[in-house]
């Protein structure tokens, strides 16, 4: 079993509907969990971290993360044809990530 | 403020050569890791320096090495290169060093290896 378990999509909606991305992992031991976005032919790029349990806010995006289930979510609103890429989910030791396979998320619009 | 900058950005190889890429961090950011990404494995951790320490390394094999010099720059080798290496390699680099991160690094664009 993976560390990061991914469905690696494509999730295709049309704009402005909300995306909702989720992700297991296995490994309990760790803090922080985060979403990276990344564009075809870009390196990742960070979009939110979270710290243990609870939900975190910025702007369009939500992610939450449930210890009890073991689930890491990310929820993008009003989603804009910008928003299409890879989004890859992970947990941090430190600087060293351990990341699902990615969704790839197609925005039509 | 320039972002991770990653040389080459493309290159091909055959079976057997070696092969160095570089990395230069964001001005101040002093810790330098590495992944590897394929479309079958994904996304995987190599290494980690900070203060030209290695500090963390990832499940794979000798051939994969890397270095960082004092002014934070970063390279790594991969000798006898393998059909399997083929890959996107990237560089990232963060303010803090492991211990006191969480995880936020700042990914270069990659250098992208072709082995023919």
């Amino acid at each position: 079993q993976k560390e990061v378990e991914q469905d690696p999509g494509p999730l295709s909606v049309p704009e402005g509907a909300i995306v909702s991305l989720n992700c297991t992992y296995s490994n309990s031991a760790f803090q922080y969990f985060m979403w990276y976005r990344q564009y075809s032919r870009k390196g990742p790029e960070l979009l939110m971290y979270t710290y243990s349990s609870g939900n975190k806010e910025d702007g369009r995006f939500t992610a939450q993360v449930d210890k009890s289930s073991k689930y890491i979510s990310l929820f993008i609103r009003d989603s804009q044809p910008s928003d299409s890429a890879t989004y890859l989910c992970g947990r941090a030791a430190g600087n060293k990530l351990t990341f699902g396979g990615g969704t790839r998320v197609l925005v039509k619009p | 403020k320039a972002g991770v900058t990653q040389t080459p950005r493309y290159l091909i190889k055959t079976r057997g050569q070696q092969v160095t890429l570089s990395c230069s961090p964001i001005s101040g950011h002093r810790s330098v890791s590495w992944y590897q990404q394929t479309p079958g494995q994904g996304l995987q951790f190599l290494f980690e320096y900070f203060s030209e320490t290695q500090r963390n390394k990832g499940n794979f094999p000798g051939r994969f090495s890397g270095r960082q010099f004092s002014n934070s720059r970063s390279e790594m080798n991969v000798s006898t290169l393998e059909l399997g290496d083929s890959a996107l390699y990237l560089c990232a680099s963060s303010l803090r060093g492991t211990s006191g991160s969480s995880g936020e690094l700042f990914f270069g664009e990659g250098s992208r290896l072709t082995v023919l």
